[in-house]
């Protein structure tokens, strides 16, 4: 019954490799997220989707590119990784992102680690 | 200066304390606030929204001052379980929708 689920929960990878997260919600909401938390913690949006729509795409390097097939999936897409990609990536869904009152809700993160 | 700012910790407090924890936002435009829980390795889950008279969830109480723009939530009768990283959350207009702006987090450690 897992709400937001991710793949894989961790990933250890040597720089230059293309690799791929995927998230999956089954809440039915309309948005989803793509965060990242580095080392020191801080979270930050990196895209975000409504209804397979880009309507977030904050300043990231263009090796990352989002990808939605549906709108309860949401996959990330990392090409020629960097040791500096290193950080947990998180997954999270809201039912309408254009509603200023809609709580986002969570996946795991996937680990990510660069060699 | 950060948009969101927050007191890093981390609060050491004995099992049945009070404790509070302050945020102060600096965009005025911001709509809506939240406070995420954090324990280690995991997500951030919700914790409570903050609406403007405030709001209290058993021993959890949030108050938002938005003349002042901070935000607060008090912690009665701490439980060894409350050990986390609380994070303050401000939901503002970006782009034709809106965005969370995470502050950094608070570390509290209840100790036995």
């Amino acid at each position: 019954d897992t709400a937001v689920s991710q793949t894989p929960k961790y990933l250890v990878t040597q720089m230059g490799n293309d690799k791929s997260i995927k998230c999956e919600q089954n809440l039915g909401h309309d948005t989803m997220y793509w965060y990242k938390q580095d080392s020191k913690k801080f979270l930050k949006i990196m895209f975000s989707y409504n209804n397979k729509e880009l309507i977030i795409n904050e300043t990231v390097p263009n090796r990352f590119s989002p990808k939605s097939p549906d709108k309860a999936h949401l996959n990330l897409h990392i090409n020629s990784l960097e040791l500096g990609d290193s950080a947990v990536y998180f997954c999270a869904s809201s039912p309408e992102g254009r509603d200023y009152y809609n709580e986002q809700f969570f996946g795991p993160g996937t680990r990510l680690t660069v060699l | 200066r950060k948009e969101v700012e927050q007191d890093p910790g981390p609060f050491n407090v004995p099992e049945g304390a009070t404790v509070a924890f302050n945020c102060t936002y600096s965009n005025s435009a911001s709509q809506s606030f939240f406070w995420y829980r954090q324990d280690c390795r995991k997500e951030p889950k919700l914790l409570m929204s903050v609406y403007s008279s405030g709001n209290e969830d058993g021993r959890f109480t949030a108050q938002l001052n938005r003349a002042s723009q901070y935000i607060s939530l008090l912690i009665r009768d701490s439980k060894l379980s409350d050990s986390a990283t609380y994070l303050c959350v401000v939901n503002r207009p970006a782009s034709g929708t809106y965005k969370y702006i995470f502050g950094t987090g608070t570390r509290l450690k209840v100790l036995a």
